[in-house]
């Protein structure tokens, strides 16, 4: 079946750096989710990635599709305290939505 | 209008014990999902409903049988507790296969 994995496991930022995590899957995606999950929390949608080679933003974010559909990243320009968390993205395999184990965040202000 | 909502919030059982996670949505999604997460492990799909009428296997069912009651509840039922499953549950819906996931705010089941 399906494999989603995504790097690094953790990450330490000091504020003002930037911050990137990529996800890799084992089979071409249809599309692609985001999801950032605050401590404590439940994940909250980011964003969709659809088409090969997509470039999509949000503010300081930056999300992209590989151009064969098998790998994405998501970029943060500049981290505030307000990006900590943990940040996953999700492969759709039919009717399935498969997580990568997520990138957790850590900013020191 | 409360979306996605999960009970209990917290529950504590004893090896062999058997509970019911509740899962009810009031936005009137076909495709109804449950997760685990776990420390370093992400969240595993356990189960999912694509409709209603529909239950199918996820990455980690073993322990695990669900029910579609209808459009609106998917439950998630443990028949004999295991202390690996110690875990946070989290129930999700969307409308469809291409829609973003609207999770619960789950629930942490310890299993001693």
């Amino acid at each position: 079946g399906q494999q989603v994995m995504q790097i690094p496991q953790y990450q330490h930022v000091q504020e003002g750096e930037d911050f990137t995590t990529y996800c890799n899957s084992s089979t071409t995606l249809s599309n692609i989710q985001w999801y950032k999950q605050r401590p404590g929390g439940h994940p909250v949608f980011l964003i969709q990635l659809v088409k090969s080679g997509e470039v999509k933003k949000q503010k300081r974010l930056t999300f992209q599709f590989g151009e064969a559909k098998k790998n994405s990243s998501l970029h943060i320009t500049a981290t505030q305290t307000t990006d900590v968390g943990t940040y996953f993205c999700a492969g759709n395999e039919g009717g399935k939505l498969i997580f990568g184990q997520g990138t957790e965040l850590s900013v020191k202000p | 209008n409360a979306g996605v909502t999960q009970t209990p919030k917290f529950q504590v059982l004893k090896t062999g014990q058997s509970m019911t996670l509740q899962c009810a949505q009031d936005m009137n999604h076909n495709s109804m999902y449950w997760y685990r997460q776990d420390p370093g492990m992400g969240l595993r799909l356990i189960y999912y409903s694509a409709s209603e009428g529909t239950t199918d296997k996820g990455e980690v069912p073993n322990g695990y049988n669900v029910s579609r009651l209808n459009k609106r509840e998917f439950s998630l039922r443990l028949e004999s507790a295991a202390p690996s499953q110690t875990s946070v549950y989290f129930c999700a819906t969307r409308k469809g296969n291409n829609s973003p996931l609207h999770f619960g705010n789950g629930t942490r089941l310890t299993v001693t």
